[in-house]
């Protein structure tokens, strides 16, 4: 079964950082670029950022640009979204999703939240 | 970046009735949009790619059309199952938008 597991939110103070992980499972992982995308309560889907399956592009919404790393672990079927200077407006569920010409599967989501 | 405007935000349906969603992108995108449905409380699910090709397991009242800037989800006959929210979302170029979703509620 396709798979993808995220994993590391929680509750940060404004400025902390977080590391989220997404564990996948069930498809060659190295094959296909990685998404993630969040969700702040209530409201719509904002892409994050995209990582290609070599590691040689990566790409970040404005609204994260800086602060937030993507990378991934081909051999350990993993991504990760390294999470640094958090704000308030970061608060939301975030999805790891793979693919390119549509977002699929999708993780379940970890919810962040960032206490001001 | 390629806005993308979804119409209606809402709209209220019964169950059989035909439902039409359009996503209008800011700038020419070919066919490289996506169709998603998501659940409360769930993550989003793909419905369909490349503007008109169902994803696979998609019951086929599901359909997608449209090229450029200008596409159309159909549900041919509303099912119980299919109310939700329903959000496009263009993979022509970076950053990889979504429009702002409508929501499919019960008349």
């Amino acid at each position: 079964e396709v798979q993808l597991v995220e994993s590391g939110g929680g509750l940060v103070e404004s400025g902390g950082s977080l590391r989220l992980s997404c564990a996948a499972s069930g498809f060659t992982f190295s094959s296909h670029t990685m998404n993630w995308v969040r969700q702040a309560p209530g409201k719509g889907l904002e892409w994050v950022s995209s990582i290609s399956s070599s590691i040689s592009y990566m790409y970040y919404a404005d609204s994260v640009k800086g602060r937030f790393t993507i990378s991934r672990d081909n051999a350990k079927n993993s991504l990760f979204l390294q999470m640094n200077s958090l704000r308030a407006e970061d608060t939301a569920v975030y999805f790891c999703a793979r693919g390119t010409v549509g977002f699929d599967p999708w993780g379940q989501g970890t919810l962040v939240t960032v206490s001001s | 970046d390629i806005q993308l405007t979804q119409s209606p935000s809402f709209l209220s349906a019964s169950v059989g009735d035909r439902v039409t969603i359009t996503c209008r992108a800011s700038q020419g995108i070919s066919s490289y949009l996506a169709w998603y449905q998501q659940k409360p409380g769930k993550a989003p699910k793909l419905l369909i790619y490349a503007a008109s090709t169902l994803q696979s397991g998609v019951p086929s009242r599901f359909s997608g059309s449209g090229s450029g800037t200008e596409f159309t989800l159909t549900i041919s006959s509303l099912q119980p199952e299919d109310f939700a929210t329903y959000y496009c979302q263009q993979l022509n170029s970076y950053p990889r938008t979504f429009g702002q979703g409508t929501k499919v509620d019960i008349k």
